[in-house]
């Protein structure tokens, strides 16, 4: 079965730095997001992304993040400057559509934690 | 704004018993609504989804049904088994909106 792909599955960053978080959409999707889940807490949404640009993004989602789909296949997550609380799971998701029974299909997560 | 509950936060049960999760939401103006299954540390599985003109989805041994006016939905889980142990979340999109707004899940763990 297709699924989403991500990479580090695990990264340690220094407070300050730079970080991005891959994935690798299921094939023939057309709408891709971010999620994240600090520990303990509900998972939220921060970004969704179609025909190369952003077309929600909730607030959380401030200048130091940006989104990418640089290739045919990779969708990306770049954090400009980490800070503590930028310490969660990010998951990427992708699906073939929106709108009334569209099923969304998640990656494993990338755990970041922040130093 | 769409609010998300899940009760119980946490359920303990013999193996082979019946359950029900439950799943409520404040704005009943929803497109569909996701059950997902998450194991520790791990992604999101998708399990179900009802869209909202349906009442109900099956798949083997889960039962999800959904009373849009009222605001609930509920997992079923027939037989347990100590595989079904992870939490479950429940989530739901609305017109206009992309996005996934999730409860805070239900941690299930089934004992042998």
């Amino acid at each position: 079965e297709p699924e989403v792909t991500q990479t580090p599955s695990h990264q340690v960053t220094q407070m300050g730095q730079e970080v991005i978080l891959r994935c690798v959409p299921i094939s023939n999707h057309l709408y891709f997001y971010w999620y994240r889940q600090i520990l303990g807490q509900k998972v939220e949404f921060l970004v969704s992304f179609y025909n190369n640009e952003i077309s929600e993004k909730s607030e959380i989602f401030d200048d130091q993040f940006s989104v990418e789909r640089p290739d045919g296949s990779n969708f990306t997550l770049k954090i400009r400057s980490t800070k503590l609380e930028d310490s969660a799971m990010y998951f990427c998701a992708s699906s073939l559509r929106t709108g009334r029974g569209n099923t969304i299909y998640f990656g494993e997560g990338s755990w970041l934690t922040v130093v | 704004k769409q609010e998300v509950t899940q009760i119980p936060a946490a359920l303990s049960v013999p193996e082979g018993e019946n359950l029900v999760l439950n799943c409520s939401f404040t704005d009943s103006a929803i497109y569909n609504l996701q059950w997902f299954r998450q194991d520790p540390g791990k992604g999101l599985t998708s399990l179900l989804l009802i869209q909202s003109s349906q009442r109900e989805q099956t798949s083997g041994r889960l039962n999800a049904s959904l009373d849009k006016s009222s605001g609930r939905s509920t997992l079923y889980i027939a037989a347990s088994q100590p595989g079904d142990s992870a939490t479950y979340l429940c989530a739901v999109t609305q017109g206009g909106s992309e996005k996934l707004v999730f409860g805070k899940g239900t941690k299930l763990t089934v004992n042998p």
